[in-house]
């Protein structure tokens, strides 16, 4: 496996469901970002992780949580979704946290909240 | 005012045409210019990025930056069907990749 890749594809879950979305970098990258993207809506950042350690979560509600084991992966936890909620859910990584820094994205997780 | 201001579309033009994909933006700081192109079902990936004022061309790919107008655009030359997708622009100030903005995305199709 090369680049940035997420599992599952696909997720259908109901409302008080509780599932996990993964993602695993395969170029030794430092930094990690959960995005959400939603329809005719700017891509959201979520949360960033660098080295491990959380730096920013905008604001996002408790029934998604973050973890981050290690540099090469990232989780996010779902629990008691929303509708609302539904979106393609990103990871992307980078080689630090400058802004020069591409982030590569994969190729995301379509989430649909029943 | 949204920070960044794109057009969302869809922008749908013939094969061989000049495509123009634009981005307003409020916020002065910003210095640091980026085209991002999603396919159908697939994550971004950056096409261009840009430092500060001024035009940057890699191959039919053209990305100006016009920091006095704080408007940003991606010219596209002799468009191709492989061209078809959603163009991102992203833009940032100083600080870490976290405080990156992104528009909504143009969606653009290139027909045969």
């Amino acid at each position: 496996e090369t680049g940035v890749t997420q599992t599952p594809r696909h997720l259908v879950m109901g409302m008080t469901n509780k599932k996990s979305l993964k993602c695993e970098q395969h170029l030794g990258h430092n930094a990690m970002y959960w995005y959400k993207q939603s329809a005719k809506k700017p891509l959201e950042l979520m949360f960033v992780y660098s080295l491990e350690e959380r730096v920013e979560n905008n604001s996002v509600p408790s029934r998604f949580s973050p973890e981050c084991p290690n540099s090469s992966h990232l989780f996010l936890h779902l629990h008691t979704l929303q509708p609302e909620d539904s979106a393609l859910y990103l990871c992307a990584s980078s080689q630090s946290r400058a802004p020069t820094n591409e982030q590569f994205f994969g190729p995301g997780t379509r989430l649909t909240v029943l | 005012q949204k920070e960044v201001e794109q057009d969302p579309g869809p922008l749908s033009v013939p094969e061989g045409a000049i495509v123009s994909l634009n981005c307003t933006y409020s916020n002065s700081a910003f210095q640091y210019f980026m085209w991002y192109r999603q396919y159908s079902r697939k994550g971004p990936e950056l096409l261009m990025y840009t430092y500060s004022s001024g035009n940057k061309e890699d191959g039919r790919f053209t990305a100006q930056v016009d920091k006095s107008s704080k408007y940003i655009s991606l010219f596209i030359r002799d468009s191709q069907p492989s061209d078809s997708a959603t163009y991102l622009c992203a833009m940032s100030a100083q600080g870490g990749s976290e405080k990156l903005v992104f528009g909504k995305g143009t969606k653009l199709t290139v027909n045969p």
